[in-house]
């Protein structure tokens, strides 16, 4: 059973700050998802990485995978307010007949 | 808006009630998804539709009972519930099979069991 575990689970940090979320899966896969959630909303879709090495950029984030270590990373840098939120990786398995599995999540909270 | 739409967006029901939440997408999307989201829990896949065919159950119990009677509409049936099932639900859509598989979400159902 694929197992994926994101950490830390809360974060709190300083404006300006950089800062990295990690997560880990536990069986082969070649695709990995960034969502944000913001209190009370649904999820919103930042990356898909789709292959080893798979390096994406959006602002202030950055998510990289490495499928051999079966990890990926979301880098924030110079950290601002609007980034507080819950942000969640997923990998997807069985391709073809779909199951998308989420992390357990890291709620990130700036403080100014 | 990310094109799939859920209703109610909040719904409060009583343990002998049977309700039923609905999604809908037009993205052409095959697969679809329904995810529980409690307050101290990650996020729990509860079922999988893959071409209308049902591919993953995750042990949920059969008070909740779902239905995918095309592929562009999701239902979960709910009855005799329980207040541990307050929670927000997720409906989320796919396109299975292609490369830039990326799952979408609607905005989720709130539920309360009184």
């Amino acid at each position: 059973e694929l197992k994926v575990e994101q950490n830390p689970l809360f974060l709190s940090m300083q404006e300006g700050k950089n800062y990295t979320i990690y997560c880990n899966y536990s069986t082969t896969s070649d695709r990995l998802y960034w969502y944000r959630q913001d209190p009370g909303k649904s999820l919103e879709s930042l990356f898909v990485l789709l292959s080893n090495g798979a390096v994406k950029q959006e602002g202030r984030l950055m998510a990289s995978l490495d499928t051999k270590a079966r990890l990926s990373t979301l880098h924030i840098t110079a950290a601002v307010h609007d980034l507080s939120a819950t942000y969640f990786c997923a990998v997807l398995s069985n391709f073809g007949n779909e199951k998308l599995t989420f992390g357990t999540g890291t709620r990130l909270t700036i403080i100014p | 808006e990310t094109g799939v739409t859920q209703t109610p967006r909040h719904l409060v029901m009583g343990m002998t009630n049977k309700k039923s939440l609905k999604c809908e997408q037009h993205l052409g999307h095959n697969a679809m998804y329904w995810y529980k989201q409690s307050a101290k829990k990650p996020l729990e896949l509860m079922f999988v539709y893959n071409f209308k065919e049902q591919t993953e159950n995750n042990s949920v119990p059969s008070r909740f009972s779902p239905e995918c009677p095309n592929s562009s509409h999701l239902f979960l049936h709910l009855h005799t519930l329980q207040p541990e099932d307050s929670a927000l639900y997720l409906c989320a859509s796919s396109a299975p099979g292609t490369m830039n598989t990326e799952a979408f979400f609607g905005q989720g159902t709130r539920l309360t069991v009184v």
